[in-house]
């Protein structure tokens, strides 16, 4: 069953630090998200990107946050100076995109630890 | 706003007793509906979804839920609980679009199963 990958599972990165989290989707889907779970709260959508730009984003994610589709297969989260508070879980999710109604798939998700 | 929520965060429950997970939203019109769930350094898994139609919803693992518009909810059930079904549950809304993957989640609820 085709599934949404995440890598890698766990980072530990320093505060201030450059950050990259890595996913491949569903190879057939072409909507692409981002959320993010702090330990002990709700999961928090962060971004979707569709058609290579972003198609809407969160409160949250600022402009410390970028994604990127840099080939066919993969979609990055890049967080460019790590922040204490951004230590989470980040969830990557792909979906079809089609007029009928449609669904997300997560991955397993990437836990960030930032130090 | 859009907002979910679950009443309980924790919930114990015998193995082999009926369960039932509350869930409510507010949105203003009928959004589409999902649960997860996500088990221990688990990725979020897709239990069963509410789009149209029958307002009773058959899930995997022997869950279901019922829709009810007049109370503005979506509660999960299953009649006989197992011990591997211990995991936090999320209920989940998206708006009415072409594409769901944009969710707003409610905070969990943990279900823990006694032996």
């Amino acid at each position: 069953e085709p599934e949404v990958t995440q890598t890698p599972s766990h980072q530990v990165t320093q505060m201030g630090q450059e950050v990259i989290l890595r996913c491949v989707p569903i190879s057939n889907h072409l909507y692409f998200y981002w959320y993010r779970q702090i330990l002990g709260q709700k999961v928090e959508f962060l971004v979707s990107f569709y058609n290579n730009e972003i198609s809407e984003k969160s409160e949250i994610f600022d402009d410390q946050f970028s994604v990127e589709r840099p080939d066919g297969s993969n979609f990055t989260l890049k967080i460019r100076s790590t922040k204490l508070e951004d230590s989470a879980m980040y969830f990557c999710a792909s979906s079809e995109a089609r007029e009928s109604i449609t669904e997300a798939f997560f991955g397993q998700g990437t836990r960030l630890t930032v130090v | 706003a859009q907002s979910v929520t679950q009443p309980d965060i924790h919930i114990t429950v015998s193995e082999g007793a009926s369960l039932e997970l509350r869930c409510n939203y507010s949105y203003g019109a009928t959004p589409y509906l999902f649960w997860y769930v996500q088990s221990p350094g688990q990725g979020l898994q897709l239990l069963l979804k509410y789009f149209s139609g029958d307002t009773l919803v058959q899930g995997i693992k022997g869950f279901e839920a019922e829709f009810k518009r007049s109370q503005s909810s979506f509660n999960l059930r299953k009649p006989s609980v197992h011990w591997s079904d211990a995991a936090e549950y999320f209920c989940a809304v998206a708006p009415f679009s072409g594409n769901t993957g944009k969710l707003i989640f409610g905070q969990g609820t943990t279900l823990q199963v006694k032996p």
